[in-house]
């Protein structure tokens, strides 16, 4: 049973391009999650969402960021006109259902640079 | 609205030491909580989770945490460090909308 894939492990991209990263879940799970994480500030919420359906988006920023979720295919995270604030480690999971406390499965990450 | 505390984001202990990682939570319905794992340039790896059908959870790789109610805490536990065990420690509440906030994180140095 494969795990969360994501890719591309690492990307780089100039100011002003944009970045989009990928996420297939494990199998049978059909909730998506992705969290930025910033040297010693731990994982910030981003976005949940479940087959074309987002579910709380609360912590997307207002501006450039845009989660999908088709489908079919993989989730992405689109950040358009990407500024140096942007760089981060990048992590999707993923769980079975929408049942509280379900325990998510994590990617083993995107990590952003922007130069 | 849920929130977790972890206190200290440097711990370093001897190898061999009892390793206590502490995390406080804030909830207003009953949680479920859950250490992860992190290792350099890797994802995040479930150590354990509290589920409210027992008090003292045991996890993988020797690790345990005990859910206190009264202290609001979940404190991570480990009787003897090992050089492996130098990790970065994330402790989490689930949400009743079924999101998982998590701390700020703990990174554990193990002392020669």
């Amino acid at each position: 049973n494969a795990g969360v894939m994501q890719n591309p492990r690492h990307l780089v991209r100039r100011r002003g391009q944009e970045a989009r990263l990928r996420c297939s879940p494990m199998k049978g799970h059909s909730h998506v999650y992705w969290y930025r994480q910033l040297p010693e500030e731990g994982l910030k919420f981003m976005v949940y969402l479940q087959k074309e359906n987002i579910i709380d988006e609360s912590g997307m920023p207002k501006e450039r960021f845009s989660a999908e979720f088709p489908k079919e295919g993989p989730s992405i995270l689109r950040i358009q006109q990407v500024v140096r604030g942007d760089s981060a480690a990048y992590f999707c999971a993923s769980s079975p259902g929408q049942l509280f406390g379900n325990t998510i499965y994590f990617g083993e990450g995107s990590w952003l640079t922007v130069v | 609205a849920q929130s977790v505390t972890q206190l200290g984001s440097h711990v370093s202990v001897s190898e061999g030491a009892l390793v206590l990682l502490r995390c406080n939570y804030s909830s207003s319905v009953p949680p479920y909580l859950f250490w992860y794992v992190q290792y350099p340039n890797q994802g995040l790896q479930l150590l354990l989770k509290y589920t409210s059908a027992a008090t003292l959870v045991k996890g993988i790789n020797g690790f345990e945490a005990e859910f206190k109610k009264s202290e609001t805490s979940f404190h991570l536990t480990k009787p003897s460090a090992h050089m492996s065990d130098a990790a970065e420690y994330f402790c989490a509440v689930s949400a009743r909308d079924d999101k998982i906030i998590f701390g700020k994180g703990t990174r554990l140095h193990i002392l020669p």
